[in-house]
């Protein structure tokens, strides 16, 4: 597609539950990050791929979160058992290798 | 531990106003420095700035990158209302390779008619 698209805009999830975020990025883009923005706060790196690899998960806050982009397109975070302080913006941003990335709208996860 | 600060964070100007947004950051193995203008979606890149081209200029905004005070600023010239935004900075570095961006806050911008 033209940008990156992410699923589902909005998710309420009930605490403890297992909750799953799509990302497609722009095609071709070698490289795939994941972000969290907390209101009022910039962005926090999760997580990066170079393709299908994993090259940091550094950001990951837990080990309740995972990220995985097996085929090195699609990319899918899933957090596990979520609590309330999960809640925030997840972000995907891919890039052709270079700095310049390019952010989808993101995905609004609400833990009640 | 890489960080961006970003001042001030938040401010009320009106329509044609000059505005001034600031970006201090301490970081290993500095590459570049980004802006970024967030609406209420995605953020959308304005400028990159690196260790050789460390000025650049769009339309009514540009931005300045001063490598000696780890520092840059983003000049919007006669604001509009259209302006009205989250404005982040973003620095790329760190020890891994890779576009691992760390970002500031944001300067949330109000531009009233």
């Amino acid at each position: 597609g033209a940008g990156v698209s992410q699923s589902p805009r909005y998710k309420v999830a009930k605490r403890g539950q297992d909750v799953a975020l799509r990302c497609d990025p722009i095609s071709g883009h070698v490289s795939l990050f994941w972000y969290q923005q907390a209101l009022g706060q910039g962005p926090e790196f999760l997580t990066y791929f170079q393709n299908e690899a994993q090259l940091d998960k550094s950001g990951l806050p837990s080990d309740r979160f995972f990220a995985e982009r097996p085929e090195g397109s699609v990319s899918t975070l899933k957090i596990q058992r979520t609590q309330q302080e999960d809640s925030a913006v997840y972000l995907c941003a891919s890039s052709p290798g270079a700095n310049v990335l390019t952010f989808g709208a993101g995905s609004r996860l609400t833990v009640l | 531990e890489d960080k961006v600060v970003q001042s001030p964070l938040s401010l009320v100007v009106h329509e044609g106003d000059t505005v001034t947004l600031n970006c201090s950051y301490e970081v290993t193995n500095f590459r570049s420095l980004l802006w970024y203008k967030q609406e209420k979606k995605a953020p959308t890149f304005l400028f990159m700035l690196t260790s050789s081209g460390i000025e650049k200029k769009s339309g009514r905004l540009s931005s300045i990158l001063d490598k000696k005070e780890l520092s840059s600023i983003l000049n919007i010239t006669a604001t509009q209302t259209g302006d009205s935004a989250i404005y982040l900075c973003a620095v790329e570095g760190g020890e891994t390779s890779g576009s691992r961006l760390t970002f500031g806050e944001g300067t949330q911008l109000t531009v009233n008619p």
